[in-house]
Formats: structure tokens, sequence, C-alpha cells
């Protein structure tokens, strides 16, 4: 069965301060993994896609690490800001007709002053 | 560019009553796709449209839950009758590509249902 498991299930951390969520996965075959930005109240916004050739991608304050032979994934948040407060979703999408995408539960961070 | 709308954003109902969302994707996006969100948990799959045709719709469920995708533009999603355990977020969401292609799903704000 499909797996996406995501840790921490939330965070408080205070601003400025880095922090690091994590995603493990059992989606095969693999063919990319996302992460999602959901604030409260508001519909999911794409931070970044990784397909297997890729190990790292950037945007912004945001670093998304992929190791496909361990399944695992990692979002790095840089110099966290009041505006990171959000659930932050992992979804990986399996090669199989219709791009059938499989969602972790999310890790809710909480970035305090 | 516009982004996915979706209407009404929030709808209280009463247990066994109808209801009907509507979503409009970004223009040109082949795939659409409802999703349900229970609060504090990740999207759900409801159903995927490829243009006009279904893709997936292997955990709708389908004694109470329809959808349509007429023209392959616009859906509506609809509940009847609707239960507690209804009560979500309903995502509606777009893509340009379909099958292995890596490109970004757009999801729209939401409809909120509460069902008392």
């Amino acid at each position: 069965k499909n797996q996406v498991e995501q840790s921490p299930q939330s965070l408080i951390i205070l601003e400025g301060k880095n922090c690091t969520l994590q995603c493990n996965y059992t989606v095969s075959p693999f063919s990319n993994l996302r992460w999602y930005k959901q604030d409260t109240g508001r519909g999911p916004v794409s931070l970044t896609i990784m397909t297997f050739s890729e190990n790292t991608k950037s945007n912004g304050r945001y670093t998304a690490t992929l190791d496909a032979d361990t399944k695992q994934s990692s979002l790095h948040i840089t110099a966290s800001q009041l505006s990171d407060s959000a659930s932050y979703i992992c979804v990986v999408s399996g090669e199989t007709a219709g791009n059938k995408l499989t969602f972790g539960g999310g890790t809710r961070v909480l970035v305090k002053p | 560019e516009a982004g996915v709308a979706q209407s009404p954003r929030y709808k209280i109902i009463e247990k066994r009553q109808s209801v009907a969302f509507w979503c409009n994707p970004i223009s040109g996006h082949a795939t659409l796709y409802w999703y349900q969100q229970i609060l504090g948990q990740g999207p759900k799959l409801l159903i995927q449209f490829q243009n006009n045709g279904v893709v997936d719709d292997s955990q709708l469920p389908k004694d109470r839950f329809s959808a349509e995708r007429l023209k392959g533009v616009d859906s509506t999603l609809k509940i009847q009758p609707a239960k507690l355990e209804d009560s979500a977020v309903y995502l509606c969401a777009s893509s340009p590509g379909t099958g292995l292609s890596g490109n970004t799903i757009y999801f729209g704000e939401g409809s909120w249902l509460t069902v008392v």
C-alpha cells in the first residue's frame, strides 16, 4: 500500500530559527515528490517538485532534499518568519496512469516571535 | 493568471440535506481533481477528471457523492444526502498535464462544509 508519513506532526519554533520537516514514503514506482504549504483556511500552494534524478531544490528560504534510495525527503526552512506558520504537506506521485498522488498528513508549524 | 475558483466558500447544512460545489479550473488545464480534507489531515482524492472523462473515482462514496465535468471545463461535486462525517473542506485542483508529468497542481481555496 502506498503511504506517506510525515514527522513531526507539529512543531513550534522561534522566529529567525531554522527547522527541518521529514517525509518518508513507500510509493513505488516513484515519479515525483512535492512539498506544499497550506495556510489555515486556504488551499495548498506548491513549494517544490522533485523527480527521481533531483536530490535538492530550493524556493527562497525553503530547501527540499530527496533521497530516492531510502525514500526520504526533508523540507528545511531557513530563518523562519511568522508567515511560515502553516501546515506543510508532502505529496508523492507514483508512476501509474493518471499521476495518482499520495498525501502525507502534514506537519503543522507555528513560528513564535 | 487566474487561479482555481471555487464556490461557495462556506456552507452549513443539516444532515440528510443536499449540497453542490462548483469549480472553475485554470484555463487550459486538462486535469481536474476533487479532494476531501478533514481537519488536521491531508487531502484525500475523491475523483480525478482528464478533460471530461473520469480517470479515478475509486474513493468516491458513490451512494451519496456525484461529480461531473461537462465540456471538460467546469465541474460540480454534489453530496446527497449529507452525513455528519462529510464535514470537511472540499478542494478542487487542476493541472495542465496528465500521467507521468511533473506539472504543478494548483489548488483552489476550498469549500468548507459543516453538516449539523
